[in-house]
């Protein structure tokens, strides 16, 4: 069951940042923050992934607050490529645990 | 990032036949990999979680027995819808993890199954 609350959706202009919220307060000491995204008709597509501290890699940044009951993604500079549905997840670490999806955030980046 | 491969992309099949589709990890061994599916507009649906070389474990309302699960090796799993009907249409995912702690998923393309 999906333990996210997210916007349904969002707008950003092209350039700019993307700050997308998540809401997860009842997250589990042991349980990881996953963000994905999914372009229409596409598979999902890893984006990044914390625990508690601030994660940052090529595609946007992670920001989880101090006492881990939400979340932003940031993309720091949206093109339109940007466009998708984005999906934060609550997981507990370990192969064989399961990511359920909820509803996301779609975000249209717009010229 | 890993690659996970799913075949075929899209399929068209005759209510009452059967469709096989196939997961593949191809950069990594997987132990699991889960079955999603995702209707129109909504969101992804996880339907069973397939161990290598153990049953699948299916979600509370997702018939076992229509949805039948194989994972023969740690690089391969297969969702076979049988006596498809046209409500079986749908967007159907995979994905997978490596065999190690605090990992990511890899999801697969999806492949588009329709029903006539």
């Amino acid at each position: 069951d999906a333990k996210t609350t997210q916007p349904p959706s969002m707008d950003c202009a092209e350039g700019r940042a993307a700050n997308l919220p998540c809401n997860h307060s009842t997250i589990s000491g042991n349980e990881y923050v996953y963000w994905y995204r999914q372009i229409h008709s596409q598979g999902p597509q890893y984006i990044i992934h914390g625990l508690k501290n601030n994660e940052t890699n090529e595609m946007a940044s992670l920001i989880i607050t101090e006492d881990r009951k939400s979340s932003t993604l940031i993309l720091p500079h949206a093109t339109l490529r940007d466009t998708a549905v984005y999906y934060c997840i609550v997981r507990v670490a370990g192969t064989g645990n399961q990511f359920y999806f909820g509803t996301g955030t779609s975000l249209t980046v717009i010229p | 990032g890993a690659v996970v491969s799913q075949h075929p992309s899209r399929v068209i099949c005759k209510s009452g036949t059967s469709v096989k589709i196939e997961c593949r990890s191809l950069d990594f061994q997987a132990t699991t990999m889960f079955w999603y599916r995702q209707f129109p507009k909504q969101s992804l649906m996880l339907m069973a979680t397939s161990n290598e070389g153990s049953k699948a474990t299916y979600e509370q309302g997702v018939e076992k027995d229509k949805f039948l699960i194989n994972h023969a090796s740690l690089t391969l799993s297969t969702l076979t819808v049988t006596s498809a009907h046209p409500e079986d249409s749908s967007f159907y995912i995979c994905s997978a993890s490596r065999t190690v702690m605090n990992t990511e998923a890899f999801f697969g393309q999806g492949t588009r199954l329709t029903v006539v």
